[in-house]
């Protein structure tokens, strides 16, 4: 039972650089999202998804491309690195947001440095 | 003003202690009301969901106020495991808007 998985767990970036960050949920469940957290601010919604073709901006997208052609797969795409993508970024699933009392299920978290 | 405010600690209780968790929160349209535990550099995981009427998990007791938009977490007869940071998480009706407020640190001593 792998829930939700996430790669890699740390990652150092130069300025410029781009990367995908992987995550794969085994569960079904139709809605995916990224968030990062920093310091005394908070889990921000970066990109979130409906279901497979479907992906909508969060909070906080600029810097950030996602793609969702399988349900189980929600990749995040950062295009040019910046220090202030300095983070650490949580891929979250559950079943779709109209059942309102189902809550989120985290991967691990990748921890990315971007010098 | 965030839209989920949390009183961010540290709360620091010796062991078998009492400790409540105040949030509140600013959107109206709120729907659906959560509790999270998140262990130092660990992934958030669901702790409870906050009903209406109030629930109970427990040592864990969850609470909710609509018309002063608060919502409450109370530990009873704290456990050294319980040190960790507890995040609110507010889900707003009519989109997929879910909001996580900054959390609240609690360390339990012996």
């Amino acid at each position: 039972n792998a829930g939700v998985t996430q790669t890699p767990k740390f990652q150092v970036l130069k300025t410029g650089q781009s990367m995908t960050l992987q995550c794969a949920q085994d569960m079904n469940h139709e809605y995916m999202s990224w968030y990062r957290q920093d310091p005394g601010m908070g889990l921000r919604l970066i990109h979130y998804s409906v279901g497979a073709g479907i992906t909508d901006q969060g909070e906080v997208p600029n810097g950030y491309n996602v793609s969702r052609s399988t349900t189980e797969d929600f990749p995040l795409r950062l295009l040019s690195a910046a220090p202030s993508q300095t983070s650490v970024y949580f891929c979250a699933s559950s079943y779709r947001q109209s059942s309102y009392n189902y809550g989120y299920t985290f991967g691990s978290g990748t921890r990315l440095t971007v010098v | 003003r965030k839209e989920v405010e949390q009183d961010p600690g540290p709360f620091n209780v010796p062991e078998g202690a009492t400790v409540a968790f105040n949030c509140t929160y600013s959107n109206s349209a709120s729907q659906s009301f959560f509790w999270y535990r998140q262990d130092c550099r660990k992934e958030p995981k669901l702790l409870m969901s906050v009903y209406s009427s109030g629930n109970e998990d427990g040592r864990f007791t969850a609470q909710l106020n609509r018309a002063s938009q608060y919502i409450s977490l109370l530990i009873r007869d704290s456990k050294l495991s319980d040190s960790a940071t507890y995040l609110c998480v507010v889900k707003v009706s009519g989109g997929f808007k879910t909001i996580f407020g900054a959390g609240t640190r609690l360390f339990v001593k012996a």
